[in-house]
C-alpha cells in the first residue's frame, strides 16, 4: 500500500531557514500537503501541490517536489519560534468514490526553534 | 475563517461503553471525514461520508464503529464497545469536491479507554 515517510526532528535557529523532507512511494499520487499541527490544535493546510509541478512559493513557504525520486520538501525561510510544530506531508491518488479522496500522512516531524 | 468544530476535546470512557464523538463539519462543504491518530503513531483515515452514506472506509473502521450526519449539521462518530486500543486523537475534516483545496480538519477529540 501506500506509504510516507518523513524523519522526526528537526531543530534550527530562529532566522534560519528549515527544511522538511518527505518520501512517498505511491505513484499515482496527484496532490500532495504538508499540514501543521501546533500542541493541542488540530491539522492547518500549509499548502499543497499538484503532481505536474515541480515548485510552489507562498510568501515563506516553498515547496519542491521531485516526482521521479518521490521527494517532497518544505522549506520555511527565516524561521520563527512560532513556527515551532509537527509538520506532516500527506498524500492522495486520484479521486476515490465520488469526489471523496483519502489522504495518507507521514508520522510527522517535530520541528523545534532555538531563539 | 469557517471552522470545522468537534466536541468534546477530551473524552474518558471504560472499556466496554459506547461513545459518541460530535463534528459540525464547515457548511458548504459536502464531503466529511474520520481520521485518528494513535499516540506516536500516523494519522489514518476510518471513513469518509458523501450524501447520507459512507463512501469509503478503511479495514480499521469495523463492525464497531458507524457515522452519522444525523441533522444538517452534526456528523457523528460513534464507537460501540470501546477497547483499550481505540485510545486515540479522532480528527473530523470536511472537504470541497475538489482535492486540491484539501481538507479542513477539525482540532480532534482526545479519547481515552480505561
Amino acid at each position: 500500500g501506500e506509504d510516507v515517510e518523513q524523519s522526526l526532528f528537526l531543530s534550527v535557529r530562529e532566522g534560519d531557514s528549515s527544511v522538511i523532507n518527505c518520501t512517498y512511494t505511491d505513484s499515482s499520487s496527484t496532490y500532495l500537503y504538508w499540514y501543521k499541527q501546533e500542541p493541542g490544535a488540530g491539522l492547518q493546510l500549509l499548502t499543497y501541490i499538484f503532481s505536474n509541478m515541480d515548485m510552489k512559493q507562498d510568501q515563506r513557504l516553498t515547496v519542491l517536489l521531485n516526482k521521479k525520486d518521490k521527494h517532497l520538501s518544505l522549506r520555511i525561510a527565516d524561521t520563527q519560534t512560532g513556527d515551532s510544530a509537527i509538520y506532516f506531508c500527506a498524500e492522495t491518488a486520484i479521486y476515490s468514490g465520488a469526489g471523496s479522496y483519502q489522504l495518507t500522512f507521514g508520522k510527522g516531524t517535530k520541528l523545534s526553534v532555538i531563539p | 475563517e469557517p471552522e470545522v468544530t468537534q466536541t468534546p476535546s477530551h473524552q474518558v470512557t471504560q472499556m466496554g461503553q459506547e461513545v459518541i464523538l460530535r463534528c459540525v463539519p464547515i457548511s458548504n462543504h459536502l464531503y466529511f471525514y474520520w481520521y485518528r491518530q494513535i499516540l506516536g503513531q500516523k494519522v489514518e483515515f476510518l471513513v469518509s461520508f458523501y450524501n447520507n452514506e459512507i463512501s469509503e472506509k478503511s479495514e480499521i473502521f469495523d463492525d464497531q464503529f458507524s457515522v452519522e450526519r444525523p441533522d444538517g449539521s452534526n456528523f457523528t462518530l460513534k464507537i460501540r464497545s470501546t477497547k483499550l486500543e481505540d485510545s486515540a486523537m479522532y480528527f473530523c475534516a470536511s472537504s470541497e469536491a475538489v482535492a486540491g483545496g484539501g481538507y479542513t480538519f477539525g482540532s480532534g477529540t482526545r479519547l481515552t479507554v480505561v
